[in-house]
């Protein structure tokens, strides 16, 4: 099993639909947990870390299922400007400066 | 702030030529970062830095070297490229206690023939 698995998608919604990725993570001793944004030939931006209790930011939503060991990321009302990839990354222990595990993502287009 | 910056942007080398990238941030951060990204890989860690003048190994290290003699800068040295070096590299940094936010630079495209 891969430290973090991703459907790659393509994921392809019209304009206003709500779409939901999740991804699922191996090491259930994982500490952290975010979600970056990646436009095509661009670097990783951050766009949200996920919190234990589910956070929100605007359109996106954030949760994360410790049990199930998978974070989800929803969009809401999506926009032509959502389409992207999403990478899922974890941080595997507590102090780790070094190594986060990144997703191969998951790709997003937003129709009009 | 400029953030952080890649020179150079784009590159084509010959197998066994040597180049170093740059990276430059202004934003005072302690760690840096140099990864690769490949289709079908994701983004691989080569060498990180903690701290002006240390050094580590990440996971992909074979066949480069890096050095952060000035806190701001952080090069990637390859010493006889190699096609398997294809690829994009980009350098990250964040600062210290700052949650685990990494601010990317533009990347780096790097074609060795």
């Amino acid at each position: 099993r891969k430290e973090v698995e991703q459907d790659p998608g393509p994921f392809n919604v019209p304009e206003g639909a709500t779409v939901a990725f999740n991804c699922t993570y191996s090491n259930s001793a994982s500490q952290s947990f975010f979600w970056y944004r990646q436009d095509c030939r661009k670097e990783p931006k951050l766009l949200m870390s996920v919190y234990s209790s589910g956070n929100e930011d605007g359109r996106f939503t954030a949760q994360l299922n410790r049990a199930s060991q998978y974070i989800s990321l929803l969009i809401r009302d999506s926009k032509l400007s959502d389409s992207a990839t999403y990478l899922c990354v974890v941080n595997p222990r507590a102090g780790n400066n070094r190594k986060l595990i990144w997703g191969l993502g998951t790709s997003l287009a937003v129709n009009p | 702030n400029a953030g952080v910056t890649q020179t150079p942007k784009f590159r084509v080398l010959k197998t066994g030529q040597s180049m170093t990238l740059l990276c430059a941030q202004d934003m005072n951060h302690e760690y840096m970062y140099w990864y690769r990204q490949d289709p079908g890989m994701g983004l691989r860690l080569i060498h990180y830095s903690v701290g002006e003048g240390t050094t580590a190994k990440g996971e992909v290290p074979d066949g480069y070297n890096v050095s952060r003699l000035k806190k701001q800068n952080f090069l990637l040295g390859l010493e006889s490229a190699a096609p398997s070096q294809t690829s994009v590299y980009f350098c990250a940094s964040r600062s210290v206690g700052g949650g685990k936010t990494q601010y990317f630079g533009p990347g780096t495209r790097l074609l060795v023939l």
